[in-house]
């Protein structure tokens, strides 16, 4: 079974701050890697997802993941952060060739912009 | 046009009652998902189904029973309720569980027991 660990539970930064969510997976085969965004009182939404192809993607709303295989790590960035960004942010592994779907989630990492 | 739609939105009923939750997906996805958020907020997968059959069946107490009538629904009965069921519910979607798309959620139903 994956184990996915988001290492900051809360942060906090300041509008235009740029931001940096950690998340690292256990996993030594081959992964497929989400971050889900969760705002009060909604379910979540997927930020941005890494399939194949280039490590670094990105979101609409200016927010990007790099792939690292060799630290087994997607971390999610952000040069500058709005107070729309406040929010619930999860990171979630499913595995190649898994035939069930199955999602492994973090705990989450809450961020708090403040103005 | 919500794509995944759960009911009802907020449920408040004491102990030892019986209740249901009803999901629909509109997305003509294949596979359907049940998950349980605690007060912590950490996601733990229940269920799940595809094309109507049961593929994961997570440890989770017999009093709750998923049932599929149809590819589009997935609805989740719970008996005899305890304190401990206390939590955000989720419904959730995906093309096939064999292509390991991103699942799409509904907003959630919050369970909260007297």
């Amino acid at each position: 079974a994956q184990s996915v660990t988001q290492l900051d539970s809360q942060v906090p930064v300041f509008e235009e701050a740029p931001v940096e969510l950690r998340c690292n997976y256990s996993s030594s085969v081959s992964v497929y890697l989400f971050w889900y965004v969760q705002y009060p009182n909604q379910g979540l939404q997927l930020l941005l997802k890494y399939l194949s192809g280039s490590t670094l993607v990105e979101s609409i709303n200016g927010f990007e993941a790099e792939f690292n295989k060799s630290q087994t790590s997607f971390h999610l960035r952000k040069p500058s952060v709005h107070i729309s960004d406040t929010a619930e942010y999860f990171c979630a592994v499913s595995e190649d060739g898994s035939t069930l779907g199955r999602l492994y989630f973090g705990r989450g990492t809450q961020l708090t912009v403040w103005p | 046009d919500t794509a995944v739609s759960q009911t009802p939105k907020y449920l408040v009923t004491q102990m030892g009652n019986d209740k249901s939750i009803k999901c629909e997906q509109n997305l003509g996805h294949d596979t359907m998902y049940w998950y349980k958020q605690d007060s912590k907020k950490f996601l733990k997968i229940m269920f799940s189904y595809n094309n109507k059959e049961l593929i994961i069946n997570e440890t989770v107490p017999n009093r709750f029973s998923p049932k599929s009538p149809d590819k589009a629904h997935l609805n989740l009965h719970i008996n005899s309720l305890e304190l401990g069921d206390s939590a955000v519910y989720f419904c959730a979607s995906s093309s096939h569980a064999q292509d390991n798309q991103p699942q799409h959620f509904g907003d959630g139903t919050r369970l909260s027991i007297l």
